[in-house]
């Protein structure tokens, strides 16, 4: 059973567009969600988290939405550009309980100059 | 960057051999984990530690198994290579565990088993 799903699988937008890219997970004890970038040949890095006191996070062009009544949050890449090309990966985990996240299968995201 | 390193970065062993990936942190972080990478499937956890000599299982253990005899290091051996184990291994530390804080991920391992 997967706890956390992603889409989409794939995205290509154009330079300067807006970027999309969606979880839904499955369990409400979560309480701690990171969004993963990682660039081919590289291993991932912490792009940006939120935690579900807040509805919404905005790092530079990075934004996190958070629904916790839909069980679902999204980030925003605003003005894209080619070097956001990379994967993504969309994760969860329970402060309290576990010490590992539930990853999502992740979004190959490819920004046309 | 977070001092991780993963040796040997790219390994080809025959099915059947035992193969040892290590884990390096210069950061004295308490936890460490072992995940691998295939296409379609995103990254699953295979091990993690969460400090010497203390172990648990995660989604994809069987045929893997681990060893932490002191904070730094961290190995995950494949006691006996098959090819369903052909894929991209990292290693991550955490300070405080994965759900508090930033997770830190080496450069990988690629791993073929011929």
């Amino acid at each position: 059973q997967q706890q956390v799903k992603q889409s989409p699988q794939s995205l290509i937008v154009q330079k300067g567009g807006i970027s999309i890219m969606n979880c839904a997970y499955e369990n409400t004890a979560f309480d701690y969600f990171p969004w993963y970038q990682q660039f081919p040949g590289k291993g991932p890095a912490l792009l940006i988290a939120i935690r579900p006191d807040v509805s919404e996070k905005k790092e530079g062009r990075f934004t996190i939405s958070f629904n916790k009544s839909a069980k679902q949050f999204s980030l925003h890449i605003m003005d894209s550009q080619p070097g956001d090309s990379a994967t993504y990966f969309c994760a969860a985990g329970t402060q309290g309980g576990s010490e590992k996240l539930v990853f999502g299968k992740g979004m190959k995201l490819t920004v046309n100059p | 960057d977070a001092g991780i390193t993963q040796s040997p970065r790219h390994k080809v062993t025959e099915t059947g051999t035992p193969v040892t990936l290590r884990c390096h942190q210069t950061e004295n972080h308490r936890y460490m984990y072992w995940y691998r990478q295939d296409p379609g499937h995103g990254l699953r956890l295979i091990h993690y530690s969460y400090g010497v000599k203390d172990t648990d299982k995660g989604e994809v253990s069987d045929g893997y198994s681990v060893s932490r005899s002191k904070t730094e290091d961290f190995l995950l051996t494949l006691e006996s290579a098959t090819s369903s184990q052909t894929s991209v291994y990292f290693c991550a530390i955490s300070e405080g565990g994965q759900a508090r804080g930033e997770a830190f991920f080496g450069q990988g391992t690629r791993l073929t088993v011929v």
